[in-house]
């Protein structure tokens, strides 16, 4: 049974427009979420997280939604740059995360020029 | 660069063969996660250690084990492989127990053959 559902496996985004990455999640105990983004060749990379006492955390042209009575999260990439090209990763944790992450299956983000 | 080393890089074996896959933490972190991803499943948490320690488990098959030395690198063991133990093997590290921002090294790839 998955915890962490990203239904898009792909998206495909004009370079200088928003991206717009959603995760859904079905633990009510989760209570902390990331997201990682990930290379090919490479380990994924943090980008941003969010505590469940929060609604919006924002860095830099990263920003995450968390909309806890949907179980919902969203990545906002604003404006998207050929190099945010990769696999994004949604995760989540209970307790502090001190069992490990759970991961969603990831959405392939390709900007195109 | 995360500052987390893993070796090796690419391996090759056949069925009912062991190998150990090795990881370094990064410098001062003492909590050590192990996370298999094979191709058509996302990040699954496997085992995490703290300071020497086995602290949590999640999806690892009794054939697999792992251990943290002294100096905080981690060696995991799997053993009487099959082909659909053929997967990306990740190690991430963070500063503390409990602590949500694990730093992901860049991966074994194994293969089963």
């Amino acid at each position: 049974d998955q915890q962490v559902k990203q239904n898009s496996p792909s998206l495909s985004v004009q370079e200088g427009r928003i991206s717009i990455l959603n995760c859904d999640y079905t633990n009510s105990m989760f209570d902390y979420f990331l997201w990682y983004k990930k290379y090919p060749a490479e380990g994924p990379t943090f980008l941003i997280s969010i505590s469940s006492i929060k609604d919006k955390n924002e860095d830099g042209r990263f920003t995450v939604f968390l909309n806890k009575s949907a179980k919902h999260l969203s990545l906002h990439i604003v404006p998207s740059q050929p190099g945010d090209s990769a696999v994004y990763f949604c995760a989540a944790s209970e307790g502090g995360g001190a069992d490990g992450l759970t991961f969603g299956k990831g959405t392939h983000l390709i900007i195109q020029p | 660069d995360s500052g987390v080393t893993q070796t090796p890089k690419h391996l090759i074996t056949a069925t009912g063969q062991r190998v150990t896959l090795r990881c370094s933490p990064r410098s001062g972190d003492l909590s050590v996660y192990w996370y298999q991803q094979s191709l058509d499943q996302g990040l699954q948490f496997l085992i995490q250690y703290y300071n020497g320690e086995e602290r949590a488990k999640g999806n690892i098959l009794e054939r697999f084990s792992a251990q943290q030395f002294p100096d905080l690198h981690s060696e995991l063991n799997l053993s009487s492989l099959e082909l659909g133990d053929s997967a990306l093997y990740f190690c991430a590290s963070s500063v503390y127990l409990g602590v949500n921002e694990q730093f992901f090294g860049p991966g074994t790839r194994l293969t089963v053959l």
